[in-house]
């Protein structure tokens, strides 16, 4: 199947530092990739689709200055959480999926960010 | 906004068990919709995909059927081992981009 990379796989930082971590997909195009949220225990949240070319649309209650999304390629989408605090730990996960529409979608491993 | 539950939360069972986990949706309109699997830390990893149009798809040990009208869908596991132990998610597909997760129930095999 499909390969989707995230890196890092865990963080720690200090409060009001930036963190980056990129979603990459090694073996196909993704016009479309996803960033969610997940908190110990609990579902995944959908917190932005991240489109190939033009601005992320966010889900209600996410903060777009808070959360920036860049989608440069066709292959590459990056988060940045800035100014993090400590509320802002948690396991956010990427995902991707070939074509259009109606496709499986890959998720990366994750990444553990730890704000101190 | 779309809702998505599982039933249980959590099932601990012996291996060799036969076990069912339940899904369901609020909307029905869906275009497809994915079971996965999570071990603890990591992504997930995709079972098994169900077209709208389809009432059951078999991987191995793994089959899922869906009931869209009802807005319901199972997981059935055969044979259950201990590697079977995870978090199992199911997550519908709408409007061709948007996917709901369910909350997940968390299966543990005992040896």
């Amino acid at each position: 199947g499909a390969v989707v990379s995230q890196h890092p796989s865990r963080v720690i930082c200090k409060s009001g530092t930036s963190v980056k971590i990129e979603c990459r997909s090694l073996d196909f195009q993704a016009t479309t990739m996803f960033w969610y949220r997940q908190f110990p225990k609990k579902s995944l949240m959908l917190m932005a689709t991240s489109n190939e070319g033009s601005k992320a649309t966010y889900e209600q209650g996410v903060e777009k200055d808070k959360f920036l999304i860049n989608h440069a390629s066709l292959t590459l989408s990056t988060l940045t959480v800035t100014s993090a605090h400590p509320e802002d730990s948690s396991f956010y996960i990427c995902s991707a999926k070939p074509g259009q529409q109606n496709e499986k979608l890959f998720f990366g491993s994750g990444t553990q960010l730890s704000v101190l | 906004k779309q809702e998505v539950t599982q039933i249980p939360a959590a099932l601990s069972v012996p291996e060799g068990e036969n076990l069912v986990l339940n899904c369901s949706f609020t909307d029905s309109a869906i275009y497809n919709l994915q079971w996965f699997r999570q071990d603890p830390g990591k992504g997930l990893t995709s079972l098994l995909l169900i077209q709208s149009s389809q009432r059951e798809q078999t991987s191995g040990r793994l089959n899922a059927s869906l009931d869209k009208s009802s807005g319901r869908s199972t997981l059935y596991i055969a044979a259950s081992q201990p590697g079977d132990s995870a978090t199992y998610l199911c997550a519908p597909l709408y409007n061709g981009n948007q996917f709901y997760f369910g909350t997940g129930t968390s299966l543990t095999v005992i040896p």
